[in-house]
């Protein structure tokens, strides 16, 4: 069974810095999306940015990008510049490719950005 | 047009109540995803619906929850006989259903508390 974990409960930045968050997963499979989902306090789930696994290159989206590591299956979130409006939950999610399928969650990462 | 939706936003059940959640997916979406998010936790997978067939039903918890979506539109989560640990938020999300396009977009979610 696939697994997705984030070891840092909670993270604090300053605003304007660069912070970065880790997630790990477990998978035997070869096809799969990797995904960064970002929780405002009472506000509804969104999604900042995704990974095909069989693409090389790093996505990136305007101030958010990741580090995928495929081999040591590693998915980090570096949020650069951040603001306050960045302060949320983010969570990390995994979900097998070649067809719709559901999300597996990590359990998050509570992000505080301080003024 | 209108993202998810879902009705109650917030939920109070006497333990042994009956209670039903409602979904109504972005126009079009063929994919519907039913997760339970507990307090502190990522949410993790309960049930998904092509068009109105229901093709995993894997994380429901209990033979207590039944999912349906006659219509391949709108759905409804109904919990039998609440129970304390069924506390959670309950999140719905859609998706084209394209397998290209696999961007699940959320509901604000229903907050159900047991008593």
């Amino acid at each position: 069974a696939q697994t997705v974990t984030q070891s840092q409960p909670e993270m604090s930045v300053q605003e304007a810095e660069t912070v970065t968050l880790s997630c790990t997963y477990d998978t035997s499979e070869s096809d799969y999306y990797l995904f960064w989902y970002k929780q405002p306090p009472s506000r509804q789930m969104i999604l900042v940015i995704r990974q095909e696994a069989y693409k090389q290159q790093n996505a990136t989206e305007n101030r958010f990008s990741v580090n995928f590591q495929k081999a040591a299956k590693s998915f980090s979130l570096k949020i650069s510049d951040s603001q306050l409006g960045d302060a949320a939950m983010y969570f990390c999610a995994y979900r097998r490719g070649g067809s719709q399928g559901n999300l597996i969650f990590g359990k998050g990462t509570k992000l505080s950005v301080k003024p | 047009g209108a993202g998810v939706s879902q009705s109650p936003r917030y939920k109070v059940a006497k333990r042994g109540q009956d209670v039903a959640l409602r979904c109504d997916p972005i126009s079009g979406h063929v994919s519907l995803f039913w997760y339970q998010q507990a307090l502190g936790q990522g949410p993790e997978f309960l049930t998904y619906f092509q068009n109105e067939a229901q093709l995993d039903k894997s994380g429901l918890p209990s033979d207590r929850f039944f999912a349906e979506r006659p219509e391949g539109s709108v759905s409804t989560l109904k919990i039998q006989r609440t129970q304390q640990e069924d506390s959670a938020v309950y999140l719905c999300a859609s998706s084209s259903g394209l397998t290209w396009s696999y961007e699940q977009y959320f509901g604000p979610g229903t907050r159900l508390t047991v008593t």
